[in-house]
């Protein structure tokens, strides 16, 4: 059964630093890229990201490139997404999503929420 | 960028109805890559539809996608009680973009 189970709820503070996971398992992860979509309180989805597991390049949209960093380490199955100075604005739901064709998503991650206060 | 815009915004409909929503490009699109999820509350999007009119694996004969060039529609053939949630239609193919979404709403 393929699963991507990622990291618990987050609550950090602006200009705090934060790294969320995302790993799978029941499938070949390295044969597959990874997204991940924003998803911000009562909005609708946003892409923003893709990444090869075998190929140390990720893909932004523009609106991210700049703010997060995308990283994969296949050698334990796991994507992950990453803020250097979080800001309130980046409040909101994060999933990572199995890709099978583009940013086409067959099997999504339950979501992280995280929560950007002073 | 080719923008993608659903409507309705909601849809209020009672089980057994037919629901339609649609989803239009700002652009033609020159492949079919165009998918439909579906977004219950409080979970992760499931894929419904791929290719405009292909079921993913597991979804239930009712739902079924079509258009072409501009114009794509996801139609709910018979309302079941669990399919009251937010659909949205998303363009792949190197493109990032998704609708803005349609709640489905029990009338």
């Amino acid at each position: 059964e393929v699963q991507l189970v990622q990291s618990g709820a987050e609550v950090k503070k602006p200009g705090e630093s934060l790294r969320i996971s995302c790993q799978g398992s029941g499938y070949n992860f390295a044969s597959y890229w990874i997204g991940w979509v924003r998803q911000m309180p009562g909005k609708g989805l946003e892409f923003m990201g893709r990444i090869d597991p075998s190929d140390p390049y990720p893909n932004y949209s523009p609106s991210f490139q700049g703010h997060v960093t995308i990283s994969a380490d296949k050698s334990i199955s796991t994507a992950y997404l990453q803020w250097n100075s979080l800001k309130a604005s980046d409040t909101a739901i994060y999933y990572c999503a199995r890709l099978i064709e583009w940013e086409l998503a067959d099997f999504w991650g339950q979501g992280t929420l995280i929560t950007v206060s002073s | 960028e080719i923008v993608l815009t659903q409507s309705p915004g909601t849809l209020s409909l009672s089980p057994g109805e037919r629901a339609t929503v649609s989803c239009r490009a700002s652009q033609s699109l020159t492949s079919n890559y165009l998918a439909w999820y579906q977004q219950k509350s409080g979970q992760a999007p499931r894929l419904l539809i791929y290719g405009a009119s292909r079921r993913a694996t597991g979804i239930p004969d009712r739902f079924s996608g079509s258009g072409s060039g501009t114009d794509f529609t996801l139609t709910i053939s018979r309302l079941e009680p669990e399919d009251f949630a937010v659909y949205y239609c998303q363009l792949y193919g190197n493109s990032r973009t998704f609708g803005q979404g349609t709640k489905l709403e029990i009338k």
